[in-house]
């Protein structure tokens, strides 16, 4: 089936840690994109990429880094420097257009 | 700055009880409005997709509309099944991506 995949879909953190999240697409889309949800709240754009090896930064990207090595993948992590990084995150690609196709979602949670 | 604000926050429906959410946007080069539904605990899915004012599209017991600032999700007959987060997100070609609302928390009682 075509889709977006993301793992883990609950992770936990020790404060200090870097930790990644994974983001796999099989639908051929250009663009992915990593959004942060806290409870009860919209979307917050952290990190998007229109094309392979290459990305922008979001409204809430600091704390956070991503690469796009390859169009199949788009991994985000969260760095220490991430003060509250207990979140929702969603992840999403794109055939243009605003369009957009969500995974399950990751839950990161800070011991 | 662009800004998407949805109302009200969260909705209490009775099985059946039709009613209407709202998004109202101040966006400059507006390409698109986008409604989605998420459940807890999940992505969201695509609902619609309006590109210009006086645009309407229905889907079961949805219906969305749009003027030039703001739509409006309106739901006749709503079913328990129906209760869900509903968010709203602009499109600007500019940058290519989309900025959400803080959504809408609709709870169908039976």
């Amino acid at each position: 089936d075509g889709g977006i995949t993301q793992s883990p879909k609950y992770l936990f953190r020790k404060e200090g840690q870097n930790v990644t999240l994974s983001c796999e697409q099989n639908l051929n889309h250009d663009a992915m994109y990593w959004y942060r949800q806290d409870p009860g709240q919209g979307l917050r754009l952290i990190y998007y990429s229109q094309i392979v090896n290459d990305f922008q930064k979001g409204d809430i990207a600091e704390g956070y880094s991503v690469s796009r090595e390859k169009k199949e993948s788009f991994p985000l992590t969260v760095t220490s420097a991430q003060k509250n990084p207990t979140a929702f995150y969603l992840c999403a690609s794109s055939p243009g257009y605003g369009e957009l196709f969500f995974g399950e979602g990751s839950r990161l949670t800070v011991l | 700055e662009d800004q998407v604000t949805q109302s009200p926050e969260a909705l209490r429906l009775q099985e059946g009880e039709s009613s209407s959410l709202n998004c109202s946007y101040t966006v400059s080069g507006l390409r698109g409005l986008f409604w989605y539904r998420q459940d807890p605990g999940k992505g969201p899915e695509f609902l619609f997709t309006l590109y210009s004012a006086g645009e309407e599209k229905e889907k079961e017991r949805l219906k969305a509309t749009l003027t030039k600032k703001e739509s409006f999700l309106h739901i006749t007959a709503p079913k328990p099944e129906d209760s869900a987060t509903y968010l709203c997100a602009v499109f600007k070609a500019a940058g290519n991506k989309l900025t959400f609302g803080g959504g809408t928390r609709v709870l169908v009682k039976p």
